[in-house]
This record gives C-alpha cells, sequence and structure tokens, in this order.
C-alpha cells in the first residue's frame, strides 16, 4: 500500500524568504514521487518527479525536492519566495506498476509582501 | 492549443437531478482519470480507464458512472444527486506506462454543486 503525508497544512512566508514544503512517504515499492500546484480555481500542474534517477531533482519555478529513501521523505525547497508562489502544493506517490497516484492533503503556502 | 478540456466548468443543481461532465483530451493518450477534490481539497481517484477499458474504480457509489467512447473522451454521469456529491471534479490523462511514473495533465476541474 502506498500513502503520503504532507506535515503542514499551511506555510506562510515573506517574499523573498525560503520555502519548505514537507512531505514523507509510505510505499511496499520503488516509488515515483511528484509534487503538484494548484493555483486558486485551476487545475494541477506538475512541478517535478522523481523517478528513481538524481535524487535532487529540479523542477519549474526554481523548486527543487530531495528524495531520501532513509527518511522516506520529498521536501519541496525554493530558495527565494515569490508572490505567485502562493498556492496549494500537493505531493503525491505512485507505486512502480500502479496507474493510480495516490496524494497527500495538500499545503497551502501563503506568501507575504 | 493541446490540453485536457473539461465541460462544464461549473454545474448548480438540485438534489436528485441527473447530470453529466464531459473531458476529451487531445494528447494522444491511453489513459484517463477521473478524481474528486472534496471542500478540504483532498484529492482521491474515482475512475480510470485505459483504451477505453475500465482498470480502476473505487469506492465510488453506483450512482456515478463512467464513459469512454473512445480513449480520447472519458465523461462521468451522475444519477440522483446528493449534497455530498458537491465537489470539484477533474479529468486527467496519461500516457500508458508501466513504470508507476505518470505524470498526469489534468483539467481545469468542474466545480458541482448541489443544493
Amino acid at each position: 500500500a502506498q500513502s503520503v503525508t504532507q506535515l503542514d497544512s499551511h506555510v506562510s512566508v515573506s517574499e523573498g524568504t525560503p520555502v519548505l514544503l514537507r512531505c514523507n512517504y509510505s510505499s511496499s515499492y520503488s516509488p515515483s514521487l511528484f509534487w503538484y500546484v494548484q493555483h486558486p480555481n485551476k487545475g494541477l500542474q506538475l512541478l517535478l518527479k522523481y523517478t528513481s534517477a538524481a535524487t535532487l531533482v529540479k523542477g519549474i519555478n526554481g523548486f527543487e525536492a530531495e528524495f531520501k529513501k532513509s527518511e522516506t521523505s520529498f521536501h519541496l525547497t525554493k530558495p527565494s519566495a515569490h508572490m505567485s508562489d502562493a498556492a496549494e502544493y500537493f505531493c503525491v506517490v505512485s507505486d512502480t506498476g500502479r496507474r493510480a497516484l495516490t496524494f497527500g492533503s495538500g499545503t497551502r503556502l501563503q506568501v507575504q509582501p | 492549443d493541446t490540453a485536457v478540456s473539461q465541460t462544464p466548468k461549473y454545474l448548480v443543481t438540485q438534489m436528485g437531478n441527473d447530470k453529466s461532465i464531459k473531458c476529451e483530451q487531445n494528447l494522444g493518450h491511453d489513459t484517463m482519470y477521473w478524481y474528486k477534490q472534496d471542500s478540504k481539497k483532498f484529492l482521491k481517484i474515482m475512475f480510470s480507464y485505459n483504451n477505453k477499458e475500465l482498470i480502476i474504480n473505487e469506492t465510488v457509489p453506483n450512482r456515478f458512472s463512467p464513459k469512454s467512447p473512445d480513449k480520447a473522451h472519458l465523461n462521468l454521469h451522475i444519477n440522483s444527486l446528493e449534497l455530498g456529491d458537491s465537489a470539484v471534479y477533474f479529468c486527467a490523462s496519461s500516457q500508458n506506462t508501466i513504470s508507476g511514473a505518470n505524470v498526469l495533465t489534468f483539467g481545469a476541474g468542474s466545480r458541482l454543486t448541489v443544493l
């Protein structure tokens, strides 16, 4: 069985400061991991994905995430937040061979001016 | 534009009615999905079709019936709507891979409100 836990339901940062959104996963097999972003009243957009290649994954808009098997974590980071980063972020896990993704409960990122 | 498009974007209806949401993708993907997002933003898979064949059918009331006339379309019909059906329904598609690294492309969502 696979599951994903996003440790913070809400994160607030100031513009220009670093962003850290935390995610822990559970998977029976070698997982694929993703971060998706959802802006208000929009669909979900892929930020980045990990598929057993490099453990540090770079995504769009300056985001990156590091896969740490020993900690079963896949935290999302960005060195400097921008106002346009304010959105809901979802950590997602997919077991090898399983076509359905399991979504975390989401983290709302608020960026203060 | 290459995309996943779903209609209608907003749907307000009375309890007991029957309604449909349509989804089309022009990405050439083999697999399509319906996800339900509740008021707390939690996303849950409902159905998945691969090349018109149902492959995932989670625990969903049988009032919900997906239909895939071809691999580019996956429609969702809901009978006897209930208040708890109010949610945002997302259609998505992906390439048919067995690696598990299925990147989903989502539609913009259809917000269903049942009064």
